[in-house]
């Protein structure tokens, strides 16, 4: 198995512009869950997908950020319009069962740069 | 806030040494669980101790767990340069909960 795949690995974007990462997840995984990683806050959970349905979204920064998972192969997290405090590596996981239950398998993240 | 607060920050140590990284939480739990990142990597799991376990092995690993002072140890022996990486613990609150992740550990191994 290859993996949890993201995608880009790095993006570089200006202030204003629309960010879509993406995310396909282990096949037969049936939780997805979207992070984000800075030197100031560590690892936050920003949503969390189980069967494809969004279950917490509670860590969702502002209505900038939205999450789709339109199948369990494929996950997006979009932040339209995007701001300089957004720029942070986004990772995407997956694991077998609930949340907590299981360990997690993250992908190699999308390291965001927002001028 | 995080749940998990790792100790200590940063653990710098020599090659052939033992480390030794706290992790303390502050809510009931199902299972407390290790990861290790490697600088600009995503994270892997180490190892998930249950709450009703005290202690468990892995390779060089050994993790212990008090539920009731809520910490959880990480021990890596005989230590490698390969070890150096930053050490999360995470735990869940009630099943089907988020893992919420600690702050971390940076262990830097010398050669």
């Amino acid at each position: 198995d290859a993996g949890v795949i993201q995608s880009p690995r790095h993006e570089v974007t200006e202030m204003g512009q629309e960010v879509t990462l993406r995310c396909k997840p282990i096949s037969g995984h049936n939780s997805l869950f979207w992070y984000r990683q800075t030197m100031m806050r560590g690892l936050e959970l920003l949503i969390y997908f189980n069967n494809n349905v969004p279950i917490d979204d509670s860590g969702m920064p502002e209505d900038r950020f939205s999450a789709k998972m339109p199948n369990a192969s494929f996950s997006t997290l979009k932040i339209q319009p995007s701001e300089p405090r957004d720029s942070a590596v986004y990772f995407c996981a997956s694991t077998l069962g609930v949340a907590g239950s299981n360990e997690q398998f993250f992908g190699p993240g999308t390291r965001l740069t927002v001028l | 806030s995080q749940q998990g607060e790792e100790d200590p920050q940063a653990l710098s140590i020599q090659e052939g040494e033992n480390a030794t990284m706290n992790c303390s939480y502050k809510t009931s739990i199902n299972n407390l669980q290790w990861y290790r990142q490697n600088s600009g990597r995503g994270l892997v799991h180490l190892i998930l101790i249950r709450s009703n376990e005290r202690e468990k092995h892995s390779g060089r690993l050994r993790v212990t767990l008090d539920t009731s002072k809520k910490s959880s140890s990480l021990l890596i022996t005989a230590s490698r340069a390969a070890d150096t990486a930053s050490y999360f613990c995470a735990t869940d609150g009630t099943q089907g909960s988020r893992l919420t992740f600690g702050e971390g550990t940076q262990l830097t191994v010398n050669p």
